[in-house]
């Protein structure tokens, strides 16, 4: 089986403008969460979804959202760009969504905003 | 609020002694706690999980629920152990809650 694929790998964009991100789980995987990790604050949840819906949101502003679609592929997307927001985007998928099942991770998108 | 804390950030030691990492939580639910590890250039891995009581390539973790302590212990560390290692906290649905991570170094 495939693992857990993320697009771009690497992004730069500017203060200011969006970036969407792309997130394949492992095929059968209907949860998909987001993680953002950086060396000050670590590894924070964003979101998650199951089955289209957001079930689970972290403690971020607005700006960051996203999205999941029938295939179960998540986009996560950040708009008006804070050089804060400079950091590894993670995803990780899990076969259902429950804190019992293995999540497991993709490479990591990573965002430099300059 | 959950909380998970990794009082170490960087542990030294030598082959062939025994390493533990420490992990403490907070939550006021049932915890689930898992064990995730990265190795150089890969990607976060699930190492081990307290449902399942297991030994993963040598290590092992006791939730102990009175002290809040999901220590990840190993009585003979190996160079190939050397890695980032993160204590997580499950609670509703897939959300993990990630301690800041303890870098393990294993000396030859």
């Amino acid at each position: 089986k495939a693992g857990v694929t993320q697009t771009p790998r690497y992004l730069i964009k500017t203060r200011g403008q969006q970036v969407t991100l792309s997130c394949s789980p492992i095929s059968g995987h209907r949860s998909v969460s987001w993680y953002q990790q950086t060396p000050g604050q670590g590894l924070q949840f964003l979101f998650e979804y199951f089955s289209e819906t957001q079930r689970n949101k972290g403690n971020f502003p607005g700006r960051f959202s996203g999205r999941q679609f029938s295939n179960s592929r998540s986009e996560m997307n950040v708009s008006t760009l804070e050089l804060g927001d400079s950091a590894l985007y993670l995803c990780a998928s899990s076969l259902s969504g429950d804190s019992n099942y293995i999540q497991y991770f993709g490479a990591g998108t990573r965002l430099s905003v300059l | 609020a959950q909380r998970v804390t990794q009082p170490e950030k960087l542990l030294s030691v030598f082959k062939g002694a025994p390493v533990e990492l420490k992990c403490n939580y907070s939550y006021s639910g049932s915890p689930e706690l898992f064990w995730y590890v990265q190795y150089s250039r890969q990607r976060l891995q699930l190492l081990l999980r307290h449902i399942s009581r297991e030994s993963i390539k040598g290590f092992t973790a006791d939730l102990n629920k009175g002290e809040t302590s999901f220590h990840l212990k190993k009585p003979f560390a190996q160079e190939e152990d050397s890695a980032m290692y993160y204590c997580a906290l499950g609670t509703s649905g897939s959300r993990l809650t990630f301690g800041e991570g303890t870098q393990l170094t294993v000396n030859p």
